[in-house]
């Protein structure tokens, strides 16, 4: 079955180090990803989409690479704030056919000041 | 409008119920999305719109739930004879069109089936 793995522990970084968050996927082969994050109460906020050709993106403090033949994302927030705080998720939408957005469950990062 | 706005917030029934969810997407956004987010998940699939057309429903739970876009504005979810199982909360996002394009989430609605 089709599966996308984000990792359910909290990651609990310090303030100022750079945050790695991992989305693995199974048996997809996306036309592209997007990250998105949510905070308590809230929905979800787009971050940054990378396409299956791309290797990486950026956007300021925030860096996305897509490794297709892994069949994993690493979503990077360098210098981290205690702002970013939040709970992290991934998206893919799967080539050809309907169109249909599968999220993962999204991994809580928690900066400490 | 503005952003995507969802009514009601809240919403408590009682088992056996029906309920209406409404969705106001950003009014330029031809795609309306229909997701239901249980605790601690991230938002699960149920069907989408392309203005008016509904190209895919395979997200449904079940023949109890459908949803609406006549005018390819605004969006109805229903849920008939609800079900303690249903709670949930509801969100609803717009794009501009379809694939690769952003999605702006509305702030869902709490569903609470007693």
């Amino acid at each position: 079955s089709q599966k996308i793995e984000q990792n359910s522990e909290a990651l609990n970084i310090q303030e100022g180090k750079t945050a790695t968050l991992t989305c693995n996927y199974t048996n997809y082969s996306p036309a592209y990803l997007q990250w998105y994050r949510q905070d308590p109460g809230r929905g979800p906020v787009f971050l940054l989409l990378i396409r299956e050709n791309e290797k990486e993106k950026r956007k300021e403090r925030l860096k996305v690479t897509f490794d297709t033949t892994l069949k994993q994302s690493l979503f990077h927030i360098t210098a981290s704030q205690p702002a970013d705080s939040a709970t992290y998720l991934c998206a893919l939408d799967i080539k050809g056919g309907s169109y249909i957005p599968t999220f993962g469950r999204g991994t809580s990062l928690i900066v400490h000041p | 409008g503005a952003g995507v706005s969802q009514s009601p917030r809240y919403k408590v029934t009682k088992r056996g119920q029906d309920v209406t969810l409404r969705c106001d997407p950003i009014s330029s956004h031809a795609t309306l999305y229909w997701y239901q987010q249980a605790l601690g998940q991230g938002p699960e699939f149920l069907t989408y719109f392309n203005y008016e057309a509904q190209p895919d429903k395979s997200g449904l739970p079940s023949d109890r739930f459908s949803a609406e876009r006549p005018e390819g504005s605004i969006s109805t979810l229903t849920i008939q004879r609800t079900e303690q199982r249903d709670s949930a909360m509801y969100r609803c996002a717009s794009s501009r069109r379809g694939r690769g394009e952003t999605q702006y989430f509305g702030p869902g609605t709490r569903l609470l089936v007693l």
